[in-house]
């Protein structure tokens, strides 16, 4: 069973549209998070909730929503697409916040804007 | 703020060699926690090893190891016996200890190929 699941695996969308990335871990975990990995594969913390709560906003537009509906679910949300947010966006998940938790990640959703 | 640098933007290896790829970090704390994650073609971000490091003790896993120089700021990742599997994108990652509310920071990847 995949621990981390992302949906879905590809996204091709033009510039202005409003779409949606879901996520679920089955591991128990409290803490979720986004990342977004850029062209140039530079990974980035966008988002991170514990217990369903948001505790890292690292500076994301307001286009970027996420929403936690209950500990194992992590859904982003992205209004209004602009060609710069072409990127390769992570899920992850953590046992809890503390630093020796690892981080298990989804496999990735591949957003393409045109 | 955390920064943490791959200064090894490609590296290759034979098969059955050892390679090793190098990291360093920058942080004013002492309670931290370093790792290394591979990215293969499909995408997937693997754990491969994690060192605490009020360990003095370099983390293994079985091919695995690391080289952790705490003074230096060093944490270099050493692969045995290469095998053509291995061959991903190797990110060094660092996170805060405490409630560091899950924040890695990477560096910017090492790309290894593995020649038959």
């Amino acid at each position: 069973d995949t621990a981390v699941s992302q949906t879905p695996k590809y996204l091709v969308t033009q510039m202005g549209n409003d779409k949606s990335i879901k996520c679920e871990q089955n591991l128990g975990h409290d803490t979720m998070y986004w990342y977004k990995q850029d062209s140039k594969k530079f990974l980035k913390i966008m988002f991170s909730y514990n217990n369903k709560e948001l505790i890292i906003n690292e500076t994301v537009p307001n286009r970027f929503s996420p929403k936690s509906p209950d500990k194992a679910h992590l859904n982003l949300h992205i209004n209004s697409l602009e060609l710069g947010d072409s990127a390769v966006y992570f899920c992850a998940s953590s046992r809890r916040v503390e630093g020796n938790s690892p981080l298990h990640f989804g496999n990735g959703t591949r957003l393409t804007v045109t | 703020a955390q920064t943490v640098t791959q200064s090894q933007p490609e590296m290759s290896v034979q098969e059955a060699e050892t390679v090793t790829l190098s990291c360093t970090y920058d942080t004013s704390e002492s309670d931290y926690y370093l790792f290394w994650y591979k990215q293969p073609p499909s995408r997937q971000m693997i754990l491969v090893i994690r060192q605490e490091a009020y360990k003095q003790q370099n983390a293994t896993e079985n091919r695995f190891s690391v080289n952790f120089q705490k003074a230096a700021k060093s944490f270099s990742l050493k692969i045995s016996d290469s095998q053509l599997g291995d061959a991903a994108m190797y990110f060094c990652a660092h996170r805060r200890g405490g409630t560091s509310y899950g924040k890695l920071t990477f560096g910017q990847g090492t790309i290894l190929t593995v020649h038959p």
